[in-house]
């Protein structure tokens, strides 16, 4: 089965600078997708950002950006020129191949904004 | 708006009652997931269909049940209620064609026991 860690419960930015989110998972598939979804206080889950395992070349979604390491299993957001609506929480996700579809979840880390 | 619709929004009910909640996926979409977001479990896999037939089923309970009719809707059936089912309920549906697929959220339903 496999399992997805985000180590940090709780993080704080100040508005306008970069902050790191991180997240480990541990598979023994070799081909996979990986996910970052926001949860705002309206509690909908929003994509923010897809990795797929066979691209080496990271994803970017505008200001959002990832750190893929394959081999470390290491999957990190992260968010240029924080705003004050990146407030949320924001859960890192594992899903496998063809048959093995569902998302599989980190606790979540909840990110504050300062202005 | 991600196109996937759930009602009702909000579930007030009593423990031992049944309920049931309802999810559109977006158009087009062949796949529904079902999952339960609550504060000591987290966000859990319950169960996924696709195109009307069961695909997956992770940590649903006996008690809970769920279906995919031909207009590909789909019913997350919740007997036997008991104060831990309250939690914050997921649809999700995908195009269901391929590995590639992202998982697009519903606004989700609040289930509250008492």
């Amino acid at each position: 089965a496999q399992t997805v860690t985000q180590s940090q419960p709780e993080m704080s930015v100040q508005e306008a600078e970069t902050v790191t989110l991180s997240c480990t998972y541990d598979t023994s598939e070799s081909d996979y997708y990986l996910f970052w979804y926001k949860q705002p206080p309206s509690r909908q889950m929003i994509l923010v950002i897809r990795q797929e395992a066979y691209k080496q070349q990271n994803a970017t979604e505008n200001r959002f950006s990832v750190n893929f390491q394959k081999a470390a299993k290491s999957f990190s957001l992260k968010i240029s020129d924080s705003q004050l609506g990146d407030a949320a929480m924001y859960f890192c996700a594992y899903r496998g191949n063809f048959g093995n579809e569902k998302l599989t979840f980190g606790t979540g880390t909840r990110l504050t904004i300062i202005p | 708006d991600s196109g996937v619709t759930q009602t009702p929004k909000h579930l007030i009910t009593a423990t031992g009652q049944r309920v049931t909640l309802r999810c559109s996926p977006r158009s087009g979409d062949l796949s529904v997931y079902w999952y339960q977001q609550s504060l000591d479990q987290g966000l859990q896999f319950l169960i996924q269909y696709y195109n009307g037939e069961e695909r997956a089923k992770g940590n649903i309970l006996e008690r809970f049940s769920a279906q995919q009719f031909p207009d590909l809707h789909s019913e997350l059936n919740l007997s036997s209620l008991e104060l831990g089912d309250s939690a914050l309920y997921f649809c999700a549906s995908s195009a269901g064609g391929g590995a590639a697929d992202t998982q697009y959220f519903g606004p989700g339903t609040r289930l509250t026991v008492l």
